[in-house]
C-alpha cells in the first residue's frame, strides 16, 4: 500500500480481554517497529523486526505482550488479559532498512482504551 | 537521566512568530537526529533529519545540532496556524533503535 496501515484505528475493550492489533507495512520495507505512546509520554519502543532475523523484544513491558510478523510483511501485536494501564496509542512503523540515513514511516496508530 | 529530554509545552505563539523547539540528549555518541511532527490523532511524520553537528534548512524549517552541548533545535520561521501540532525530537541510538522525546505541543494563534 501507499503507507503503513494499522487496524483497528480505535478499540475499546474490557479489562481482562485479549486484543490483537494489526500492522501492514509499506511494501518492500524489511524493518518493522511497534511503539506505544501514552498521554504525556514519549514513544516507547516495544519490538523490532528485521527481515528473517530474530526480533528484538526488549521493549515489551510484560509477558502479556507478544508480536509476530508473518512472511516478513504483516505484523500482529497481541495483548493478553488487558489492564487499564495498557490504554495508549500503539504505533507501527516500517523502514526500507536499518541504520542512519533511513527514514521510518509511521501508521496512524491503533487507539486502545481498556475499561 | 532520560536519554532524550524535551519540554512538553504547551507553547503558544502568534502567527508569523519564530518558534524554537529544543531537546537535550545524554549520549555524546549519538549522531543521527530527527524531528517529527504529529497532528492530533495522527501518526508522527518525519520533518527533517541531520547528521552530526551543524544546521540544515528546508523551507521555513531549520534543524540545528550542537554536539558539544548535546542540544538539538528546530526553528520554524513565519509560523502558521497549520503548524499547530506536537513536535517530537528523535535520535538513532544504535543501528536501529530510535529514541523519542516526549514531544512539545505547539499552538500558533491566528
Amino acid at each position: 500500500g501507499a503507507g503503513v496501515s494499522q487496524s483497528p484505528s480505535n478499540k475499546v475493550t474490557e479489562k481482562g480481554k485479549d486484543v490483537e492489533l494489526r500492522c501492514d507495512p509499506i511494501s518492500g520495507h524489511t524493518a518493522l517497529y511497534w511503539y506505544r505512546q501514552s498521554l504525556g509520554q514519549g514513544l516507547e519502543f516495544l519490538i523490532y523486526f528485521q527481515g528473517n532475523s530474530a526480533p528484538d523484544k526488549s521493549g515489551l513491558p510484560s509477558d502479556r505482550f507478544s508480536a509476530e510478523r508473518t512472511g516478513g510483511s504483516v505484523s500482529t501485536l497481541t495483548i493478553q488479559r488487558t489492564q487499564q494501564e495498557d490504554s495508549a496509542v500503539y504505533l507501527c512503523a516500517s523502514s526500507q532498512r536499518q541504520g542512519s540515513g533511513n527514514t521510518i514511516y509511521f501508521g496512524e496508530g491503533s487507539w486502545l482504551t481498556v475499561v | 537521566q532520560k536519554e532524550v529530554e524535551q519540554d512538553p509545552g504547551p507553547l503558544s505563539v502568534p502567527e508569523g512568530a519564530i518558534v524554537s523547539l529544543n531537546c537535550t540528549y545524554s549520549n555524546s555518541a549519538f549522531q543521527y537526529f530527527m524531528w517529527y511532527r504529529q497532528y492530533s490523532r495522527k501518526g508522527p511524520e518525519l520533518l527533517m533529519y541531520t547528521y552530526s553537528s551543524g544546521n540544515k534548512e528546508d523551507g521555513r524549517f531549520t534543524a540545528q545540532v550542537d554536539k558539544s552541548s548535546k542540544y538539538i533545535s528546530l526553528f520554524i520561521r513565519d509560523s502558521q496556524p497549520s503548524d499547530s501540532a506536537t513536535y517530537l525530537c528523535a535520535i538513532l541510538g544504535g543501528t536501529y533503535k530510535y529514541i523519542f522525546g516526549t514531544g512539545t505541543r505547539l499552538k500558533v494563534l491566528a
